[in-house]
């Protein structure tokens, strides 16, 4: 069975810079294929991609907040970790990590989401 | 960006009836190597992370009700739910993984009417 979760801060200040983990059981980053994306979604609001890791340490990211991500892997950990800089009101959301299993499918498997809200 | 236009916003269906939601890709999302469309649907609950109904634009995931069903023609999707249950409440989302980055459209509120 595959589950994801993530874990990070609730509140942020604008202009800090928020780290999120998402820390997954029942497949391998190491897998051929298998990706783990992190998504947002503001309150009301549809969800956004913004950033995707593949089992071979591809990545891509959102082209209008690429200056301001990073993912990376910890295949040993089963961790995916995201993190953005300069957080501003506007960044306030539920953050998601979510699982495919193969290249350029949809999104499987998500985690129940972490509310990060940024406010000073 | 792929742009994804869904429609309506929203939706209100008596409960047993036909609910469709309606979803088009700026561009095609035909990958020509497999002859398949890179388009899948999700229902979002309240409070709830977005549940994978339908990918490749008609294949139903394991364990979505049949009353669920994608069609497509062209760069036009369609979700349709045959008899809608009070379980159905939610919001709809489509999505292309065609192309980086990743896109959903707006979103379809059901309602029971």
């Amino acid at each position: 069975q595959i589950t994801l979760k993530e874990s990070g801060p609730t509140l942020v200040k604008p202009t800090q810079t928020l780290t999120l983990t998402c820390t997954f059981s029942g497949f391998s980053l190491s897998t051929s294929g298998v990706s783990v994306s992190w998504i947002r979604q503001p309150p009301g609001k549809a969800p956004e991609c913004l950033a995707l890791i593949y089992w071979d340490d591809d990545k891509r990211y959102s082209p209008s907040l690429k200056s301001r991500l990073t993912i990376t892997k910890d295949t040993s950990r089963n961790q995916v970790v995201l993190t953005m800089t300069n957080m501003d009101p506007v960044d306030t959301a539920t953050y998601y990590c979510a699982h495919s299993g193969t290249v350029r499918n949809a999104f499987d498997i998500w985690g129940q989401g972490t509310m990060v809200t940024v406010s000073s | 960006d792929i742009v994804m236009t869904q429609s309506p916003e929203s939706l209100a269906v008596s409960l047993g009836e036909r609910a469709t939601i309606n979803c088009k890709s700026s561009q095609s999302l035909l990958y020509r190597a497999n002859n398949k469309k890179y388009l899948a649907w999700y229902q979002q609950k309240p409070g709830q992370p977005p549940k994978l109904l339908i990918n490749w634009a008609s294949t139903r995931e394991s364990g979505v009700p049949d009353r669920f069903s994608g069609s497509e023609s062209g760069t036009d999707f369609t979700l349709t739910i045959t008899s809608l249950q009070a379980e159905d409440v939610a919001v709809y989302y489509c999505q292309q993984y065609h192309s980086s980055p990743r896109t959903f459209g707006q979103g379809t509120k059901v309602e029971i009417k």
